[in-house]
């Protein structure tokens, strides 16, 4: 099984659209959670971080379910420039280890 | 701030030939992580640094691939001989590794290698 898991998509939403992505983690033991963007040819860049209460930033919102083992990400408002490939990352503080997944893609049509 | 650096940016060189791959950590960051993406393969681990100590290096493909990190602020990964199925983007990322605080990875800019 792998460490972190999440539904590939594509994901094609028109403007102004909600769309929300979950992703599953293997180990109860993970600490740390984020969400990571990844434009075409780019380099992975930190979204959010997702703490254990929820928090939110604009238009984003992101969630963790340590109980299910799940984290989402909640965009609203969804704009053009929202298209992207979203990473979830679970981190386990031992040896600081970095679980990335597949990553889901995102198209938002005009 | 500057964040991670990488050299080159793009490499395009012939098969067997070296290929070394360059990394600058940001300033303080004690964890250093070197990643290989393609589209068939996403994005793989290659190897992981702790204080200048490899940890894990298990997602190194074979032999030909070796990563040291002489010192807090460089590493290398090089591959030797390098074949065509070697080409993809090389990402390193440093993270400050300091227990249960919220501390991500950050990307440098990749190296997009190309064996022809």
């Amino acid at each position: 099984r792998k460490e972190v898991e999440q539904d590939p998509g594509p994901f094609n939403v028109p403007e102004g659209a909600t769309v929300a992505f979950n992703c599953t983690y293997s180990n109860s033991a993970s600490q740390s959670f984020f969400w990571y963007r990844q434009d075409c040819r780019k380099e992975p860049k930190l979204l959010m971080s997702v703490y254990s209460s929820g928090n939110e930033d604009g238009r984003f919102t992101a969630q963790l379910n340590r109980a299910s083992q799940y984290i989402s990400l909640l965009i609203r408002d969804s704009k053009l420039s929202d298209s992207a490939t979203y990473l979830c990352v679970v981190n386990w503080v031992t040896g600081n280890q970095f679980y990335f997944g597949t990553g889901t893609s995102l198209t938002v049509i005009p | 701030d500057a964040g991670v650096i990488q050299s080159p940016r793009h490499e395009v060189t012939e098969m067997g030939q070296e290929v070394t791959l360059r990394c600058k950590p940001i300033s303080g960051h004690n964890s250093l992580f070197w990643y290989r993406q393609t589209m068939m393969r996403g994005l793989e681990l290659l190897i992981y640094f702790n204080n200048n100590v490899p940890i894990d290096d298990s997602g190194m493909p074979e032999d030909r691939f070796s990563a040291k990190m002489p010192n807090a602020s460089f590493s290398t990964l090089k591959i030797q001989p390098s074949e065509p199925r070697d080409s993809a983007v090389y990402f390193c990322a440093s993270s400050l590794g300091r227990g249960s605080d919220n501390q991500p990875q950050h990307f440098g800019d990749g190296t997009r290698l190309s064996i022809l």
